[in-house]
């Protein structure tokens, strides 16, 4: 495509149910990156995808935060059991490679009720 | 642990003054990045520096890097309106994950 795509836009939850963010990178790139954003705050890095591969998910918070990349482009990000502490903006970026220039979407503003 | 510091982090300025927004980072990296947001809006990128010394300009923006001072400079020069957005520098780490600043808030009176 263009460009990244994210869906949904906006996700209202319960606390304790589990929700799925899409991502849709830029047609053939490679490297894929999740990040969550606060309101005020610079991206914190979450985890990192070559190809189908997840090469680094140090990022990720707790074992309920989890990431797939099953073909190599589009890409999940699921948080189970939600809580209120979860609610961010998630964003999620592609590079043609690693350490190139990374190009964002518009993001997924998650608000956990 | 890699840990990037900007400053400052609210910056209000007149249209046509010249300004600068410093960027310190604690380790040794590869890479640095500026990116632009707006409000409500997603993360735009404007340089990529990659070597110490290396000097990039667009219009009235121009970044720097300084590798030995693990130091990035972004300056503006004669302020215009339209530059008002937050500005962000990140580091590459080790895994090739960007590090982020807090960003730096820039609002531009006309």
């Amino acid at each position: 495509g263009a460009g990244v795509s994210q869906s949904p836009r906006y996700k209202v939850t319960k606390r304790g149910q589990d929700v799925a963010l899409r991502c849709d990178p830029i047609s053939g790139h490679v490297s894929l990156y999740w990040y969550r954003q606060a309101l005020g705050q610079g991206p914190e890095f979450l985890t990192y995808f070559n190809y189908e591969a997840q090469q680094d998910k140090s990022g990720l918070p707790n074992d309920r935060f989890s990431a797939e990349r099953p073909e190599g482009s589009i890409s999940t990000l699921t948080i189970q059991r939600t809580e209120q502490r979860d609610s961010a903006m998630y964003r999620c970026a592609s590079s043609s490679t690693v350490n190139t220039e990374a190009f964002f979407g518009q993001g997924t503003r998650l608000t956990v009720v | 642990e890699l840990k990037v510091e900007q400053n400052p982090l609210f910056l209000s300025m007149q249209e046509g003054k010249n300004y600068t927004i410093y960027c310190n980072y604690s380790t040794t990296s590869d890479r640095l990045y500026w990116y632009r947001q707006d409000p409500g809006k997603s993360l735009e990128s404007l340089f990529v520096l990659l070597s110490n010394g290396a000097v990039k300009q667009e219009g009235r923006l121009m970044a720097s890097l300084d590798t030995k001072a693990r130091l990035s400079t972004l300056h503006i020069t004669a302020a215009v309106h339209d530059l008002s957005a937050t500005y962000f520098c990140a580091v590459e780490g080790s895994n090739y994950q960007l590090i982020w600043g807090a960003g730096t808030k820039l609002i531009i009176k006309p």
